[in-house]
């Protein structure tokens, strides 16, 4: 079965400072990643995904992610953080055996101005 | 319409009771998804239809949820004898094809409380 491991529940950066949200993942076959971030009192949004070919991945707002097919890893990353990032962001993962997307937990992020 | 639409909005019923959810997804959109969000929480997975493949339930946590997709299109979440432990914001997400190598589109979701 596949799964998504976001192993911090909060992470904390100042205005201006890079930052980095975690996640792995397994799933046989070949991966299909997701980011995606809720802010409050709002939906979902899509923010990027890894498909297939580079492994720098470029989405909305600035943030890339960068896949690592030997740490099984997907992490999100942005090199300058805006208190306006500040969300809760998922990781998920498609394809393997059965297509279906499964989330990681997510990860609350909060930019301190 | 231009996005996946859901209602009601927001939802309260009585212990007990039976509830029904609606999701009008994406036109064209042949796989849909329905999540489950509880406070603080992350996504539940609970059921997953793909064209007219026989949908994935295996995250459905009790035989008192079960779910329809009619005509490839509007699906239907159903909640019988609802529990308080129920109480959440139910999901629905939409996406173009279903090897899930497309972003899901997601609802502004049902926030379902049982009193």
């Amino acid at each position: 079965a596949q799964s998504v491991a976001q192993p911090e529940d909060q992470v904390n950066v100042a205005e201006g400072n890079p930052l980095t949200v975690k996640c792995t993942y397994s799933v046989s076959g070949n991966p299909y990643l997701f980011w995606y971030v809720q802010y409050p009192n709002r939906g979902l949004q899509f923010l990027l995904k890894y498909i297939t070919g580079d492994n720098l991945v470029k989405g909305s707002y600035g943030f890339e992610a960068e896949f690592n097919k030997s740490q099984t890893s997907f992490h999100l990353k942005k090199p300058s953080a805006l208190v306006s990032d500040s969300a809760l962001y998922f990781c998920a993962v498609g394809g393997g055996s059965n297509y279906k997307l499964t989330f990681g937990k997510g990860t609350l992020l909060t930019v301190n101005p | 319409g231009a996005g996946v639409s859901q209602s009601p909005s927001n939802k309260v019923t009585e212990k007990g009771k039976d509830v029904e959810l609606r999701c009008d997804p994406i036109s064209g959109h042949t796989a849909l998804y329905w999540y489950r969000q509880s406070l603080g929480q992350g996504l539940e997975f609970l059921i997953y239809f793909q064209g007219n493949s026989a949908p994935d339930k295996s995250g459905l946590p009790s035989d008192r949820f079960s779910a329809e997709r009619t005509g490839g299109s509007v699906s239907t979440l159903t909640i019988q004898r609802t529990q308080q432990e129920d109480s959440a914001v139910y999901l629905c997400a939409s996406s173009l094809r279903g090897f899930g190598d497309t972003e899901a589109f997601f609802g502004q979701g049902t926030r379902l409380t049982v009193v």
